[in-house]
């Protein structure tokens, strides 16, 4: 049973576009959560999080959006660059718990 | 550079053979994870740590064992090695994880595995 769906596998870009990553979770016990870039090779890095209280975090070009309502998570890059090609994990912290749970990723391509 | 560190990259095991993957973190994190990552799909929690000498089991723990000596090392066992067991393995290190956001979270660069 997914607890985080991204339910699209890869999304391919024009640079200088927005990019538009999507993540629905079905349990509302999460209470903080984040985006994982991960590049070929390496390990995932974090890119930005959101706890359960905010529905909008912005960090330069990235931009998390939650709606607690719709259960549903999203990045936004703008303007979207050729180095942002990576697969992005939508992942979840339940309060009061080490165990972070990923999703199973979208590979986003950001075509020069 | 300061981070969590990996040995070995790659390896090929044949079925039934055992081995350890080593991970070892500098920043005196407290946390520790070990996760593995099958092809199309998100990371999985093997097990984790929080502290040396306290384990605990994560969503797939079966087929693998860990042990929790000092703060710094946290290397996962492998014993009699399946096909199954072929994946991505990635340790990872934090100090508070859900403080501040979870992004805590310093991932090695992983290690191949496939059993043959």
């Amino acid at each position: 049973d997914q607890q985080v769906k991204q339910n699209s596998p890869s999304l391919s870009v024009q640079e200088g576009r927005i990019s538009i990553l999507n993540c629905d979770y079905t349990n509302s016990m999460f209470d903080y959560f984040l985006w994982y870039k991960k590049y070929p090779a390496e390990g995932p890095t974090f890119l930005i999080s959101i706890s359960s209280i905010k529905d909008k975090n912005e960090d330069g070009r990235f931009t998390v959006f939650l709606n607690k309502s719709a259960k549903h998570l999203s990045l936004h890059i703008v303007p979207s660059q050729p180095g942002d090609s990576a697969v992005y994990f939508c992942v979840l912290g339940p309060g009061g718990s080490e165990k972070l749970v990923f999703g199973k990723g979208t590979k986003l391509t950001v075509n020069p | 550079n300061a981070g969590v560190t990996q040995t070995p990259k790659f390896r090929i095991l044949k079925i039934g053979q055992s081995m350890t993957l080593q991970c070892a973190q500098d920043m005196n994190h407290n946390y520790m994870y070990w996760y593995r990552q099958d092809p199309g799909m998100g990371l999985k929690l093997i097990y984790y740590s929080v502290g040396a000498g306290i384990t605990d089991k994560g969503e797939v723990p079966n087929g693998y064992n860990v042990s929790r000596s000092t703060t710094e090392d946290f290397p996962l066992r492998l014993e009699l090695a399946a096909p199954s067991q072929t994946s991505v393995y990635f340790c990872a290190s934090s100090r508070l994880p859900g403080q501040g956001g979870g992004y805590g979270y310093t991932f090695g660069s992983g290690t191949r595995l496939t059993v043959v």
